[in-house]
């Protein structure tokens, strides 16, 4: 399984940016980074996903480093409902997604 | 916004017998999965299914697990002969063709007592 590297667990205040980062240093050329989310009792939700450039939908931006070794997930206002664990997962050329243990992001009110 | 619909939410089963989690993934997509999560452990994945066969199957996914897409619209896992632990939320999840993002359903807890 391709891997990928994040801290266990990060803090933000309501309202404020978060930057969640993940490592991912034996990416491959066609491997895609995706970032999903769990909140408690929930299944998987999709959050963004990207190749080589920086992507932004309604629910986040994602920053690829240059050289695709690392990704950052940014949050620009985090909210209470926010508060879960977020997975950084490399597709591989298979098409299938293996988790990690994610980073648990709790927002502070 | 669509979705992928699992039934039951929660079953209790008796070890040693059936089960089938029935799973109703989104009407266009053309490739699905099972992914199961054993309490307060990681997402695991357990089987790929695209164009009526299994594309891809982990270590998990022994030969007491099958799955079936037998009506073009829902998807099952079958678990042969429970086993304790086989307890654990299974998810089912779907894709579409040329969109990378997994929609995933809100999951089924297996109980085996």
């Amino acid at each position: 399984d391709a891997k990928t590297t994040q801290p266990n667990s990060m803090e933000s205040n309501e309202e404020e940016p978060v930057h969640l980062p993940c490592n991912h240093s034996t990416i491959s050329g066609t491997d895609y980074i995706h970032w999903y989310r769990q909140l408690p009792s929930q299944g998987p939700e999709y959050v963004i996903h990207g190749l080589t450039s920086n992507v932004n939908n309604r629910m986040a931006s994602l920053a690829i480093a240059e050289d695709r070794k690392s990704s950052t997930l940014i949050l620009h206002r985090a909210t209470l409902r926010d508060a879960a664990v977020y997975y950084c997962i490399l597709e591989t050329g298979a098409n299938n997604l293996f988790f990690g243990t994610g980073t648990r992001l709790t927002v502070i009110p | 916004e669509p979705e992928v619909t699992q039934t039951p939410s929660h079953q209790v089963t008796q070890m040693g017998q059936e089960v089938i989690l029935r799973c109703v993934p989104i009407s266009n997509h053309l490739y699905f999965y099972w992914y199961r999560q054993i309490l307060g452990q990681k997402v695991e994945f357990l089987v790929s299914f695209y164009n009526n066969e299994i594309s891809e199957k982990s270590e998990i996914f022994d030969d007491q697990f099958s799955v079936e897409r037998p009506d073009g619209s829902n998807f099952t896992l079958k678990i042969r002969s429970t086993k304790l632990e086989d307890s654990a939320m299974y998810f089912c999840a779907s894709r579409g063709r040329g969109f990378h993002g997994y929609t995933f359903g809100s999951g089924t807890r297996l109980t085996v007592v």
